[in-house]
């Protein structure tokens, strides 16, 4: 069936330096790719998405890439702070043969970040 | 004050028993999810609803139960039927395939 694997699963940086959280899926009609930072406790925030008809997509220190012919896509968060700190998950959508649903995704395990001041 | 409301944060459930999770949203979206998630797992879908009246099953819906009277409203039914209750609940809503999160509730199975 479809998957969506995130690596890696645990990622440490010290402040200021890059993150990068790579995933890959397998549905080739997955066509939307949302970015979730989830904080203890709380529910995952959408912090970034991007669309099969885009390749890049950048919103302050936080981008995103996506290579549909390899099937992969990454998120990218430059000069790393504290707050940054957290759980992400990537996603992807699942093509239309789910019972023809608009808006069900299909979930990585996770990559937890820690940001060292 | 937009946004997804879930109740109770915390809920504690003895073996047996139903417990029924709330989800409310004002966001005005038609389609509404329940994800399960355990530690160190993705968010696991359970549920999900495109309209009021109507809900198709996900990857784990045994032994779980929803309704959709209401376009604000998507409860989920955790029965005695689920084997290993015990997760964090999160609900979503969406307008088109861009889904937004409640903040969780906890069920702990004594």
């Amino acid at each position: 069936g479809e998957n969506v694997e995130q690596h890696p699963s645990t990622l440490s940086v010290q402040e200021g330096d890059s993150a990068v959280i790579k995933c890959t899926y397998s549905d080739s009609a997955s066509n939307y790719f949302p970015w979730y930072k989830q904080e203890l406790g709380k529910g995952p925030q959408l912090i970034i998405d991007i669309r099969s008809n885009v390749g890049e997509k950048k919103d302050q220190r936080i981008a995103v890439t996506l290579n549909k012919t390899a099937k992969h896509f990454s998120l990218h968060i430059t000069e790393t702070q504290p707050e940054d700190s957290a759980v992400y998950f990537c996603a992807a959508s699942r093509g239309m043969n789910y019972g023809g649903s608009q808006g069900n995704l299909i979930f990585g395990k996770g990559t937890k970040l820690s940001v060292k001041p | 004050d937009g946004g997804i409301t879930q109740s109770p944060k915390y809920l504690f459930r003895k073996e047996g028993q139903n417990v029924t999770l709330s989800c409310e949203q004002n966001l005005n979206h038609d389609a509404m999810y329940w994800y399960r998630q355990d530690p160190g797992q993705g968010l696991r879908l359970i549920y999900y609803s495109q309209i009021v009246n109507d809900f198709q099953k996900g990857d784990i819906a045994e032994g779980y139960s929803v309704s959709r009277e209401k376009k604000e409203s998507f409860p989920l039914t955790v029965t005695s039927a689920q084997k290993n209750p015990t997760a964090f609940y999160l609900c979503a809503s969406s307008r088109r395939d861009t889904q937004y999160f409640g903040p969780g509730t906890r069920l702990t199975v004594l």
